[in-house]
């Protein structure tokens, strides 16, 4: 079974540090990875996505994410945060070949950024 | 603004009501899906519609139904729910094309 780990829960941080945070699936085939993020008090959002190419993706925001397959990593970063970045944080994963229509989801990170 | 609209924003019901969820989208997607997601908790696959038709039962108790009346609609039928169902029910649809998933801002149900 498919299945996503996010190894930060809680992540705080001050304005203009830098952000990575992890996460790992355990599916060995082909996978489309997403990160998307909720802010406080709002609907999921997508951040960025892979399917396929470059594994350095750019997203909305200045988010970027690296897809490693040999580690089954796609790690979200940004190089400055804001405050207005404070929000929660979910990977995402599709495996085409298990189900076209199955995305699980990660347990989240929760990011606060300090101003 | 999302363009998945659910309705209502906030539900509460006693264990012994009949009510029901509400989600539209006017995007062409195909496919619809319910998930679950408690407070500081990932959101929880529950069904997916794919072209009107049920394709995943994450085997959800029969206390939630669903029911796709056609391709911009789902509904989520709620009868005699327990207390541990609360939470809130998220509505998203899959853009064809791009494999996103588009998000509702959910349904807050509380079951006294």
């Amino acid at each position: 079974a498919q299945s996503v780990s996010q190894h930060n829960h809680h992540v705080i941080l001050s304005e203009a540090a830098s952000l990575e945070l992890g996460c790992n699936y355990s599916y060995g085939g082909t996978v489309n990875l997403f990160w998307y993020v909720q802010y406080p008090g709002q609907h999921l959002q997508l951040l960025l996505k892979y399917f396929s190419g470059d594994p350095l993706v750019k997203g909305i925001k200045g988010f970027e994410a690296e897809f490693i397959k040999s580690k089954f990593s796609f790690n979200l970063r940004k190089p400055s945060v804001q405050w207005s970045d404070t929000a929660e944080y979910f990977c995402a994963v599709n495996a085409p070949r298990v189900g076209t229509y199955k995305y699980i989801f990660g347990t989240g990170t929760r990011l606060k950024v300090l101003a | 603004d999302t363009e998945v609209t659910q309705t209502p924003k906030h539900l509460v019901m006693g264990m012994t009501n009949k009510k029901s969820l509400k989600c539209e989208q006017h995007m062409g997607h195909r496919a619809m899906y319910w998930y679950k997601q408690k407070a500081k908790k990932p959101p929880e696959l529950m069904f997916v519609y794919s072209y009107e038709k049920l394709s995943i039962n994450e085997s959800v108790p029969s206390r939630f139904s669903p029911e796709c009346p056609n391709s911009s609609l789902l509904n989520l039928h709620l009868h005699a729910l327990q207390p541990e169902d609360s939470a809130l029910y998220l509505c998203a649809s899959r853009g064809d094309k791009t494999g996103e998933l588009f998000f509702g801002e959910g349904s807050r149900l509380t079951v006294l």
